[in-house]
């Protein structure tokens, strides 16, 4: 099986519920914010993003809010189905051009 | 519409040997990555390029090499592998704005990359 993203920490959501995956960013200086989610044996796969000039965006069944102050991105995924099990990466990015991956969260449905 | 491709998909190399990862992308992406994945330290930037003439280091660039010769290839070159390079490797490309910034990465599917 995969062994990527063993020790990840994990987020359990029953069906049908909304899922919140928090990701705490470490440049004050990154000015876009990307989520990206990763199924297993696969490269991850864009899902939304939001720049700095921004504190919310909406997507399908999909929101992210940025919160400067803290330094503190979230995503929202409304009435979570058994196809959103997977991975879920933050990543920044700023004005080096760097695009900087947190360490992941794991989204767990239960049935 | 390929998007990115990497080869080989699966690679076994013994400590001290050498080799090359191939990335290539049709989209005419100028900005092109890659990242190594290993359990439990998310995706790590190991070189990166805002195009044809320009690398750039990320944040775990040692053991590692890249050119950018042309816009759609950005080969990964292990100088001499050794067993803490046994990783998962990823290649990515986005738009990149000439002011500064970028877009979404689109990501290859990786290499399975293992060191013995």
């Amino acid at each position: 099986g995969e062994s990527v993203g063993l020790h990840l920490p994990t987020l359990s959501v029953q069906e049908g519920d909304n899922s919140i995956i928090n990701c705490a960013y470490s440049n004050s200086a990154s000015d876009y914010f990307i989520w990206y989610k990763q199924e297993s044996g696969k490269g991850p796969q864009f899902i939304i993003d939001i720049r700095s000039n921004m504190d919310k965006r909406q997507g399908q069944r999909v929101t992210v809010l940025l919160n400067k102050t803290v330094k503190h991105l979230s995503l929202q995924i409304a009435a979570t189905q058994p196809g959103d099990s997977a991975v879920y990466f933050c990543a920044e990015s700023g004005p080096d051009d760097k695009i900087i991956f947190g360490k992941g969260t794991r989204l767990h449905i239960l049935p | 519409n390929a998007g990115v491709t990497q080869t080989p998909k699966f690679q076994v190399l013994k400590t001290g040997q050498s080799m090359t990862l191939q990335c290539a992308q049709d989209m005419n992406h100028e900005y092109m990555s890659w990242y190594r994945q290993d359990p439990g330290m998310g995706l790590r930037l190991i070189h990166y390029s805002v195009g044809a003439g320009i690398t750039d280091q990320g944040e775990v660039p040692n053991g590692y090499n890249v050119s950018r010769s042309t816009t759609e290839d950005f080969p990964l070159r292990l100088l001499s592998a050794a067993p803490s390079q046994t990783s998962v490797y990823f290649c990515a490309s986005s738009s990149h704005f000439p002011q500064g910034g970028n877009s979404p990465l689109h990501f290859g599917n990786g290499t399975r990359l293992t060191v013995t």
